[in-house]
């Protein structure tokens, strides 16, 4: 069993440039989120979904999109990456009734120059 | 003031002793209290999970909410190197319009368990 999965595990990046990181999970989780984590910080919520077709903001969206196609994957897109999106980004998923009880992925490590 | 209140440590504890968390908040609508456990450059796991107020135990850890002075802890009893790494909090209330309930996360306590 996979849990969560997340490519790339290292990325660096230009100033400007965009990509997008991936997370699929085999759980069959309708919730699933992205989060970074900085140093004195903690985690943030940027993006989350509660099913195929549904996502809402969180606390730090502005600079990424997400799409949630399928129950099992949801891509965070960086649009034009800045030097404040490096950061440690983690996916994480849920069932929906459940109450804070994530499973996250490894993490991808993004640096922007 | 934040909503939770964490203290990053590090702890640093010998092998064997009896460690001790604590995370403060200030949201009596919390309900449902979750210590995560992060080891270095992985992604964090839930440990323990706790409803309302009360004790609960699972091997050698126990959480322990009390709501009426909005505290929890996390007591890890024969600590173990294994046992390294950043001990998060983290709570959430009641239902949002989303069915999903919004957490809301600690800093992170960074421990180390020396052999």
């Amino acid at each position: 069993n996979a849990g969560v999965t997340q490519t790339p595990k290292f990325q660096v990046l230009k100033t400007g440039q965009s990509m997008t990181l991936q997370c699929a999970q085999d759980m069959n989780h309708e919730y699933m989120s992205w989060y970074r984590q900085d140093p004195g910080m903690g985690l943030r919520l940027i993006h989350y979904s509660v099913g195929a077709g549904i996502t809402d903001q969180g606390e730090v969206p502005n600079g990424y999109n997400v799409s949630r196609s399928t129950t099992e994957d949801f891509p965070l897109r960086l649009l034009s990456a800045a030097p404040s999106q490096t950061s440690v980004y983690f996916c994480a998923s849920s069932y929906l009734a459940a109450r804070g009880e994530l499973f996250f992925g490894e993490g991808s490590r993004l640096t922007v120059l | 003031q934040k909503e939770v209140e964490q203290d990053p440590g590090p702890l640093s504890v010998p092998e064997g002793a009896i460690v001790s968390l604590n995370c403060t908040y200030s949201n009596s609508a919390f309900q449902y209290f979750m210590w995560y456990r992060q080891y270095s450059r992985k992604g964090p796991e839930l440990l323990m999970y706790t409803y309302s107020s009360g004790n609960k135990e699972d091997g050698r850890f126990t959480a322990q909410v009390d709501k009426s002075s909005k505290y929890i802890s996390l007591f890890i009893r024969d600590s173990q190197p294994s046992d390294s790494a950043t001990y998060l909090c983290a709570m959430s209330g009641s239902l949002n319009a989303g069915n999903n309930r919004k957490l809301i996360w600690g800093l992170g306590t960074s421990l180390a368990v020396n052999p």
